[in-house]
């Protein structure tokens, strides 16, 4: 069966720190994988998607990057955190050719940003 | 940017009646999905309806679809308290990405 792994679940970090928020996926292969950005009490907000290694789709301007350096793991990053960059993070992962199927959640990873 | 707006934010319920949230979008979609979240969790998938379909069942849960007026509803019979948390309607379309509402949160009251 597939699972999806996201860590850390939590972090504190001050402004001007960087991030690494790791998210990989287990019992598939070449999966769409995704962040998306929760603030609370609101909807999701896609941050970006990829459909393959090295291949990286941004949907919104910010200071945030992402990077698929394997099949299955998917890393969001940052060079310098912003107050507004705090929020519930979720990766979640789909079968590949499927973009809009159902899509497969990892617990989040719940940022704070001071 | 958002498409599908659920209504109503918040809904408050005894156990056993049921629950209705309604979601509604703007333009033409492939399929429309509802996920449910519990407090600091992930989503987890509940049902899609896909375009040319009206209606459709799974256990407790079933969700319309009314393409000419862009909106689905959900439905959920003999609620339980187990049943508490924030539901969302998202729509897949063309541009290849699901794009998710803000939410209906449900508390059901033992």
């Amino acid at each position: 069966s597939q699972t999806i792994h996201q860590w850390p679940a939590t972090l504190v970090q001050p402004v001007g720190s960087p991030l690494s928020l790791e998210c990989t996926v287990e019992g598939t292969s070449n999966p769409n994988l995704y962040w998306y950005r929760q603030a609370a009490g609101r909807g999701l907000q896609l941050l970006f998607y990829s459909v393959g290694i090295g291949q990286i789709s941004s949907e919104v301007p910010q200071n945030l990057s992402a990077s698929r350096p394997q099949d299955r793991q998917f890393i969001l990053s940052s060079k310098k955190l912003l107050l507004s960059d705090s929020g519930f993070y979720l990766c979640a992962w789909s079968v590949f050719g499927t973009n809009t199927g159902e899509l497969f959640f990892g617990e989040g990873s719940r940022l704070t940003v001071l | 940017s958002q498409q599908g707006e659920e209504d109503p934010q918040a809904l408050s319920i005894q156990e056993g009646e049921n629950a209705t949230m309604n979601c509604s979008y703007k333009t033409s979609i492939n399929n429309l999905q509802w996920y449910r979240q519990n407090s600091g969790r992930g989503l987890v998938h509940l049902i899609l309806i896909r375009s040319n379909e009206r209606e459709k069942h799974s256990g407790r849960l079933r969700v319309t679809l009314d393409t000419s007026k862009k909106s689905s509803s959900l439905l959920i019979t003999a609620s339980r308290a187990a049943d508490t948390a924030s539901y969302f309607c998202a729509t897949g379309s063309n541009t290849g990405k699901l794009i998710f509402g803000q939410g209906t949160t449900l508390q059901v009251k033992p």
